[in-house]
């Protein structure tokens, strides 16, 4: 089985604090993406990555970035977290084939105070 | 742009009833891949089902089962049978075909589905 695994389950932030959330997945998937979900919006995608060091803006890529130096594991960074960022984030990857469904990891409920 | 949505944001059934979720879509591709998903309490989003849209049979896994209307752009989900293990936020998502094997999921803003006992 794909396991996705993220970091952090809960974490509390300060304003204006830098971010890290980290995502690592097992099974050599060349896709990885970071979604933020928040209630009567569902997922909205902020960055993907096909390979390493590429990246993609998603829908919502302002006040993100994106590190990915290894296939394995992808990194979204809140360069000042503000409070709007309070959120559930969700990373998944999938294999570079078309049709191939997500994998998800089991989120990062992250607060900014 | 691809949009997706579901009109129902909660439903309750009562265990061992069949339900239906609804998702309707809008995009001017011919060929592309239509999802469900589930997330029960845990948050661990689990795919349900899948279906190719140049497939006219609908897909089916276990009590699980899709109706897809092509020309009506719906794409809805049918439990039969259903079981408290059922109770999850539903998610309906579209995939349009890209080079390279780098497409990416379009969502839907969920059902929560609650399952009565």
């Amino acid at each position: 089985d794909v396991k996705v695994t993220q970091s952090s389950r809960y974490l509390v932030k300060r304003t204006g604090e830098k971010v890290f959330l980290e995502c690592v997945q097992d099974m050599d998937h060349e896709n990885m993406f970071w979604y933020r979900q928040d209630p009567g919006l569902g997922l909205r995608l902020i960055y993907f990555s096909y390979d390493v060091k590429m990246k993609e803006k998603g829908d919502i890529p302002e006040g993100y970035s994106v590190s990915r130096e290894k296939k394995e594991r992808f990194s979204l960074i809140l360069e000042s977290a503000s409070t709007n960022q309070t959120s559930m984030y969700l990373c998944a990857s999938s294999k570079g084939q078309p049709n191939s469904p997500l994998h998800f990891g089991n989120g990062t409920r992250l607060t900014v105070t | 742009a691809q949009t997706v949505t579901q009109s129902q944001p909660e439903m309750s059934v009562q265990e061992a009833e069949t339900v239906t979720l609804s998702c309707t879509y809008d995009t001017s591709e011919n060929n592309y891949y239509l999802f469900w998903y589930k997330q029960p309490p845990s948050r661990q989003m689990i795919l349900v089902i899948r279906q190719e849209a140049y497939k006219q049979q609908n897909a089916t896994e276990n009590r699980f089962s899709v109706n897809f209307q092509k020309a009506a752009k719906s794409f809805s989900l049918k439990i039969s049978d259903s079981q408290l293990g059922d109770t999850a936020m539903y998610f309906c998502a579209f995939m349009k075909p890209a080079n390279f094997g780098n497409e990416k999921l379009t969502f839907g803003t969920g059902t929560r589905l609650t399952i009565i006992p």
